[in-house]
């Protein structure tokens, strides 16, 4: 079993629709949580960045974070062409081993105008 | 400044060539990051420094040899290298300070590629 499991995709969409991209992971002891977005032929770009349980709202994207059920959640509303890009989920686990972060395989999204 | 800068953006060297990619953050982060990507996969982590000493070094073959020669500037140093080699290699910063965050920036990448 991955220690974190994403799926790949390709998800396509139509513009202006919800998109639910998500991940599990397998180990409990993990306490940071991210989603980075990459365009392709570019580096990662972070996008949400979360402590331990809850939930982070920044403009069109909500991520949630349980840890009861290991799974972690990154909404997009209204979503547009320009979100086309790969979106991936990384963890990490709490100091001094917080610099070694694990990623998802990445999911390859599409909005279609 | 927010950004990691990385030169050059694109490099073709031959197995017998030696060069260094180049990458420098002005955030005052104190952890610095060295990933390989292949295309569709996500990055792989390479290397580590916290406070400009190396922290990890994930099992990497020694023809790429870090350097870090302040806290701003991360060199990775290439030889000998093998066409499996080629991929895009990605260099990243995080503050890096004790209790604080641990969000890793990334720079734009430099795509290798080795014939």
């Amino acid at each position: 079993q991955k220690e974190v499991e994403q799926d790949p995709g390709p998800l396509s969409v139509p513009e202006g629709a919800i998109v639910s991209l998500n991940c599990t992971y397998s180990n409990s002891a993990f306490q940071y949580f991210m989603w980075y977005r990459q365009y392709s032929r570019k580096g990662p770009e972070l996008l949400m960045y979360t402590y331990s349980s809850g939930n982070k709202e920044d403009g069109r994207f909500t991520a949630q974070v349980d840890k009861s059920s290991k799974y972690i959640s990154l909404f997009i509303r209204d979503s547009q062409p320009s979100d086309s890009a790969t979106y991936l989920c990384a963890m990490a686990l709490p100091q001094p081993s917080n610099n070694d972060m694990r990623f998802g395989a990445g999911t390859r999204l599409t909005v279609k105008p | 400044d927010t950004e990691v800068t990385q030169t050059p953006k694109h490099l073709v060297m031959g197995m017998t060539n030696k060069k260094s990619l180049k990458c420098e953050q002005h955030m005052g982060h104190r952890a610095m990051y060295w990933y390989k990507q292949k295309a569709k996969k996500p990055p792989e982590l390479m290397f580590v420094y916290s406070y400009e000493k190396l922290s990890i070094n994930e099992s990497v073959p020694s023809r790429f040899s870090p350097e870090c020669p302040n806290s701003s500037l991360l060199n990775l140093h290439l030889h000998a290298l093998q066409p499996e080699d080629s991929a895009l290699y990605l260099c990243a910063s995080s503050p890096g300070l004790a209790g604080g965050g641990n969000e890793q920036f990334f720079g734009p990448g430099t795509r290798l590629t080795v014939l």
